[in-house]
C-alpha cells in the first residue's frame, strides 16, 4: 500500500507564482522526508530534505513546511521559474529501516512564462 | 565529480529474454539501493546492499529478479524471462552509511527497460 499520499497529481502556474505540493503520511516511525525533483528521461535529484524536529526548511527559493501533528509535510517553491517545470516527488523513510524511501504518486509542476 | 551511473540507459528486449544492468555508485559510497519506476508513479524500492552483502528484497522482486554486488563496488540486476509487465525505468541510488548524512541517496539516471 501507498505509505505516502501526495497531492496534487498536476499543476499549472504562471512565472513568479508559489506552486504548493502537499504530503501526508500514517507510519510515525518515519523520521526523514526528503523531496526529489525529476525531469523527463533522468533519474530523480535530491532537492531538500527534513527531520520531523524541525517544522520548516529553506533552501533557496524552497521550502519545506512539517506539520509533526497532522503527519503532513509540504513543499513550496517561491518565485517559480519555467527552469522548474518538472515532476516533484515527497519521500519519507526512518532509521531503523536503513532509509529505505517510499515515495508519492509524484506532482507535475509546470510554470509558464 | 562522478555521481551514480548506469549502464545501459535504454533497453529495448523481447518477453522472454534475459536482461541484466549495471549500477556503478559513487565511489566511497557502501549502501547500494535498486528501486523500480512505472510510468507516473513514484520509486519503489526493490532491494539494497550494504557492500557487497544483499540486505533486503521486497515482495516487489519475484524469482526472476535477482542482484548482485560482487565486491561491494558496482553492482548488476538481472530479470530473466521478461514480461510484459516489467517494462519500467530502473534506478540505482547510492548511500555513504559509515559517516556523514547517511540518509541521503544519490541517484542515477536509471534504465528505462521495455518488453515487447
Amino acid at each position: 500500500q501507498q505509505q505516502v499520499k501526495q497531492s496534487p497529481q498536476s499543476l499549472i502556474v504562471q512565472k513568479g507564482g508559489i506552486p504548493i505540493i502537499n504530503c501526508a503520511y500514517e507510519n510515525t516511525a518515519f523520521d526523514y522526508f526528503p523531496w526529489y525533483q525529476q525531469f523527463p528521461g533522468k533519474g530523480p535529484a535530491l532537492l531538500i530534505a527534513i527531520r520531523p524536529d524541525v517544522s520548516e526548511k529553506k533552501e533557496g527559493r524552497f521550502t519545506i513546511s512539517f506539520n509533526k501533528s497532522a503527519k503532513q509535510f509540504s513543499l513550496h517553491i517561491m518565485d517559480s521559474q519555467p527552469g522548474d517545470s518538472a515532476t516533484y516527488f515527497c519521500a519519507a523513510a526512518w532509521a531503523l529501516n536503513d532509509y529505505k524511501l517510499s515515495f508519492g504518486a509524484g506532482t507535475t509542476v509546470t510554470v509558464r512564462a | 565529480d562522478t555521481g551514480v551511473s548506469q549502464d545501459p540507459r535504454h533497453k529495448i528486449t523481447k518477453r522472454g529474454q534475459n536482461v541484466t544492468f549495471r549500477c556503478d555508485p559513487i565511489s566511497e559510497h557502501n549502501r547500494l539501493y535498486w528501486y523500480r519506476q512505472t510510468l507516473g508513479q513514484g520509486p519503489e524500492f526493490l532491494t539494497y546492499f550494504q557492500n557487497e552483502a544483499q540486505l533486503e528484497k521486497s515482495r516487489l522482486l519475484s524469482d526472476r529478479f535477482s542482484a548482485e554486488r560482487p565486491k561491494g563496488s558496482f553492482s548488476t540486476l538481472e530479470i530473466q524471462r521478461t514480461e510484459q509487465g516489467d517494462s519500467a525505468m530502473y534506478l540505482c541510488a547510492s548511500s555513504f552509511f559509515l559517516t556523514g548524512p547517511k540518509d541521503t541517496q544519490y541517484f542515477g539516471p536509471g534504465t528505462r527497460l521495455t518488453v515487447l
